[in-house]
């Protein structure tokens, strides 16, 4: 059964850092584009990064870029997302996805549970 | 590139619902749809315009053409009502877009 689990979500002060995993199973993730993605609390969906395969290509959305990191372990099938200089505009869901489309053709299936994150004092 | 979705479609039992994802030029483009219900994750209900993951009902349909792609829910159930979102890759920025999502409510 293919699979995501994200986990390393929790509240964290404005310019806080934090490290989102995202645990694969039932594929092998080396084989695939991967993506993160995130929800603000009654808000539409937004695409932060996306990362190839081996990791040679990597883009960002303008919002996160060079706050955001995304990395992966394809020896442990595991996803990452560094975020530091955390705002409070940064609250949020945050999932990753299998990438189906590989670069120019993106498209998410499966999806993560979530995790959330929440930037507060 | 935006896109641009209504906040809501309404719909009853056994009705048709005509989801829109409008775009310049958007028959350029790979659309793909998302069902997300509450509490829980999105999935895929559409990809590259028209094909349909496994599992997935055939009453959903996709195109898309000229400006404007196109989620069609033939035959809805209380279980189609969700929020669905339509997604594309803008070469010109070499972004993932979303669009605002929609939210279907069946009567």
């Amino acid at each position: 059964q293919v699979q995501l689990v994200e986990s390393g979500g929790g509240l964290v002060k404005p310019g806080g850092s934090l490290r989102l995993s995202c645990a694969a199973s039932g594929f092998t993730l080396g084989d695939y584009y991967m993506t993160w993605i995130r929800q603000a609390p009654g808000k539409g969906l937004e695409w932060l990064s996306y990362i190839s395969s081996t990791g040679s290509t990597i883009y960002y959305a303008d919002s996160v870029r060079g706050r955001f990191t995304i990395s992966r372990d394809n020896a442990k099938n595991s996803l990452y997302l560094q975020m530091n200089s955390l705002r409070a505009e940064d609250t949020a869901v945050y999932y990753c996805a299998r990438d189906l489309g590989g670069n120019c053709c993106n498209w998410f299936d499966p999806w993560g549970q979530g995790t959330l994150v929440t930037v507060s004092s | 590139y935006v896109l641009t979705q209504p906040p809501s479609v309404s719909v009853a039992p056994g009705g048709t619902a005509i989801l829109t994802c409008g775009g310049n030029n958007i028959r350029n483009k790979n659309v793909h749809w998302y069902q997300q219900k509450p509490g829980q994750a999105p999935v895929s209900v559409i990809y590259y315009n028209s094909d349909r993951p496994s599992g997935i009902p055939e009453r959903f349909s996709g195109s898309n053409s000229w400006n404007t792609a196109t989620l069609t829910i033939s035959r809805v159930e209380a279980g189609d009502e969700a929020d669905y979102y339509c997604q594309v890759w803008d070469g010109g920025s070499i972004h993932v877009i979303f669009g605002g999502g929609t939210k279907l409510t069946v009567l």
